[in-house]
């Protein structure tokens, strides 16, 4: 079975920086791309990255480009998320996803940007 | 970008009644490849989203078979034969075709009347 925890959320201050973590297992990791989604209290689903099985591409939703990164550690089956200079509207649960096609989703990590 | 527009945003249905929800992209979802990367989710109260249906039909392994995808180019509808009670949540489309960026729908909020 697909397990993806993520971790590394929190409270941070406008302009501020954190990094998220997606641990996978139960698959392949190396094999699949995979995605950060996003979603704000109360709001739909927002993509915001993706990156390619050997981190060759990487693809970022415009209102994130420049502040998030996107890479993975594929001898330890991690998915990251750097992101910095942070905004309110940054505020919101962060999914890992497997895949283009985003097939299996962990159970998020809240990040709240205020002061 | 590609736009993607469902309704209704709210779609209240008696247990045992169907259900159907439109999807509709602002170009045509139709890849180079001939594939059609239009997907389904649903999120319910608490939970992460969940993938239902990939490629506009094909149900993921363990979704009821009420639920069905169907459509093409541009027009897609997510169908729910009898609706049951842990069927409540918000569902999804999402395209998959033209990217970056990968473009979801406003979800339909689905309960019981």
């Amino acid at each position: 079975e697909v397990y993806l925890v993520e971790s590394g959320g929190g409270l941070v201050q406008p302009g501020g920086s954190l990094r998220l973590s997606c641990a996978a297992s139960g698959f392949t990791f190396s094999s699949f791309w995979m995605s950060w989604v996003r979603q704000a209290p109360g709001k739909g689903l927002e993509w915001v990255a993706n990156i390619k099985q050997d981190g060759s591409e990487k693809y970022y939703v415009d209102s994130v480009k420049g502040r998030f990164t996107i890479s993975r550690d594929n001898a330890k089956n991690l998915l990251y998320l750097e992101m910095n200079s942070l905004r309110a509207e940054d505020s919101a649960l962060y999914y890992c996803a497997r895949g283009k096609e985003v097939d299996s989703w962990g159970r998020g990590t809240l990040v709240t940007v205020s002061s | 970008d590609v736009v993607v527009t469902q309704s209704p945003l709210s779609l209240p249905v008696n247990l045992g009644q169907p259900a159907s929800i439109s999807c509709r992209s602002s170009q045509s979802l139709v890849h180079s490849n001939g594939n059609t990367y239009l997907n389904w989710f649903q999120q319910r109260p608490g939970q992460s989203p969940r993938r239902l249906i990939y490629r506009v039909s094909n149900r993921d392994s363990g979704v009821p078979d009420r639920f069905s995808g169907s459509g093409s180019g541009t027009d897609f509808t997510l169908k729910i034969s009898r609706v049951e009670a842990e069927d409540v949540g918000v569902y999804y489309c999402m395209q998959a075709t033209h990217w970056p960026p990968w473009t979801f729908g406003q979800g339909t909020k689905v309960e019981i009347k």
